[in-house]
């Protein structure tokens, strides 16, 4: 069963350094989504991506992050100088185009960031 | 803003024991709600998704129901094992292609 996979597992980065989370959604998926989970907290909406453009940002999503599909495959979350607060488990997510809210969204296993 | 809210944080039941974990949320233009499972430091499984449309869906020992008008979702857990155990997470999507808003999750603990 296709599955959507996210590189790497664990990233352990000092903090004000440049961090790119990387995600292959599953292949026939047109939407794509992250979402942060703070250790302890409920999952969070980050920013979804349709059609080569954001759709939607939450607050977070400010200009430290950006997103990219770089290629017909990955989808990559850039942060460009982490804060300690950005430690948190980072989820990918894909959601195939259909209708009649028939559609589920898929998660990856998550990248885990610790921002020292 | 939709707010969803997971009652009780944590269960613990003995193993067989049929079960249920609610959800409620404030905003009653949901247009669907997913149900997912999550063990210690994993990924989130999609359980069920039941539309705005529907009552309730089932999957084996699984069964979500819907409750546009109150504002809840119930999860039942029928004849629990121990490899159940895991966080129960419910989310709310309010638009057709958009985000999920998730409740914190109940912490369920099936012993043997």
């Amino acid at each position: 069963e296709p599955e959507v996979t996210q590189t790497p597992s664990h990233q352990v980065t000092q903090m004000g350094q440049e961090v790119i989370l990387r995600c292959v959604p599953i292949s026939n998926h047109l939407y794509f989504y992250w979402y942060r989970q703070i250790l302890g907290q409920k999952v969070e909406f980050l920013v979804s991506f349709y059609n080569n453009e954001i759709s939607e940002k939450s607050e977070i999503f400010d200009d430290q992050f950006s997103v990219e599909r770089p290629d017909g495959s990955n989808f990559t979350l850039k942060i460009r100088s982490t804060k300690l607060e950005d430690s948190a488990m980072y989820f990918c997510a894909s959601m195939r185009l259909g209708t009649s809210g028939t559609d589920t969204q898929y998660f990856g296993p998550g990248t885990r960031l610790t921002v020292l | 803003k939709q707010e969803v809210t997971q009652i009780p944080a944590a269960l613990s039941v003995p193993e067989g024991e049929n079960l249920v974990l609610n959800c409620s949320f404030t905003d009653s233009a949901i247009y669907n709600l997913q149900w997912f499972r999550q063990d210690p430091g994993k990924g989130l499984t999609s359980l069920l998704l039941i539309q705005s449309s529907q009552r309730e869906q089932t999957s084996g020992r699984l069964n979500a129901s819907l409750d546009k008008s109150s504002g809840r979702s119930t999860l039942y857990i029928a004849a629990s094992q121990p490899g159940d155990s895991a966080t129960y997470l419910c989310a709310g999507m309010n638009s057709g292609y958009s985000t999920l808003t998730f409740g914190k999750g109940t912490m369920l603990l099936v012993s043997p």
